[in-house]
């Protein structure tokens, strides 16, 4: 089984600030681990993956995340927010196995003020 | 960029209506999920289907909802009859099957059932 759990429903934060958004993970086998982006009214795109190899993965538009095993921890974070990074942030599990479905978190609404 | 098709992309039926939402995979993929997404329950998985059949359709109300691939590059989410709860935004997303390879995800089909 795996789950996902985003820790914060709401981040707001100033532009130019750092961003950081949440994530803990629960998963029976090695998990590959996701982030997608969803803007109003528009569709899922990936921000970045982590699938075993570097922990600290880099993504588009400036994000990064970090696996810590340890922790199961997968937080996102950027050094500095942008008003178009506005969005709603999904952190998403799935596993290298026969069957393999993605498993959403609830979501992370980011909003980001002059 | 290869994309998931997603048609149509607005759809608003009666209630009692037959609605059949399309789906076309990035050529090669072999693996094709159906979400929806609501305010409610965020993003459920609907439907898995690998190399065109399904693996699981248990997050499907059976008796109204249906899905098929009839060729590898269309799969179809057909509710029948339709009702007002579901009134979503339905994904369609496509992979190669492995999770380190990630999904993409089409845009979207926003049903409106009144």
């Amino acid at each position: 089984a795996q789950s996902v759990t985003q820790l914060d429903s709401h981040v707001s934060v100033s532009e130019g600030t750092p961003v950081l958004l949440r994530c803990n993970y629960s998963s029976s086998y090695s998990p590959s681990l996701f982030w997608y982006v969803q803007h109003p009214n528009k569709g899922l795109q990936l921000l970045l993956k982590y699938t075993s190899a570097a922990t600290l993965v880099k993504g588009i538009n400036g994000f990064e995340a970090e696996f810590k095993k340890s922790e199961t921890s997968f937080h996102l974070t950027k050094p500095s927010a942008h008003m178009s990074d506005a969005a709603e942030y999904f952190c998403v599990v799935s596993v290298a196995s026969g069957y393999s479905t993605l498993t959403f978190g609830k979501g992370t609404m980011l909003l980001v003020s002059p | 960029d290869a994309r998931v098709t997603q048609t149509p992309r607005h759809k608003v039926t009666e209630m009692g209506q037959e609605v059949t939402m399309r789906c076309q995979p990035i050529l090669g993929h072999n693996t094709v999920f159906w979400y929806r997404q609501t305010m409610m329950q965020g993003l459920e998985l609907l439907a898995y289907f690998r190399n065109r059949a399904p693996l699981d359709d248990s997050g499907m109300p059976k008796d109204r909802f249906s899905a098929e691939m009839p060729d590898a590059t269309l799969a179809t989410l057909k509710i029948q009859p339709s009702e007002p709860r579901d009134s979503a935004v339905y994904f369609c997303a496509s992979g190669r099957g492995q999770p380190n390879y990630g999904y993409t995800f089409g845009s979207g089909t926003r049903l409106t059932v009144v």
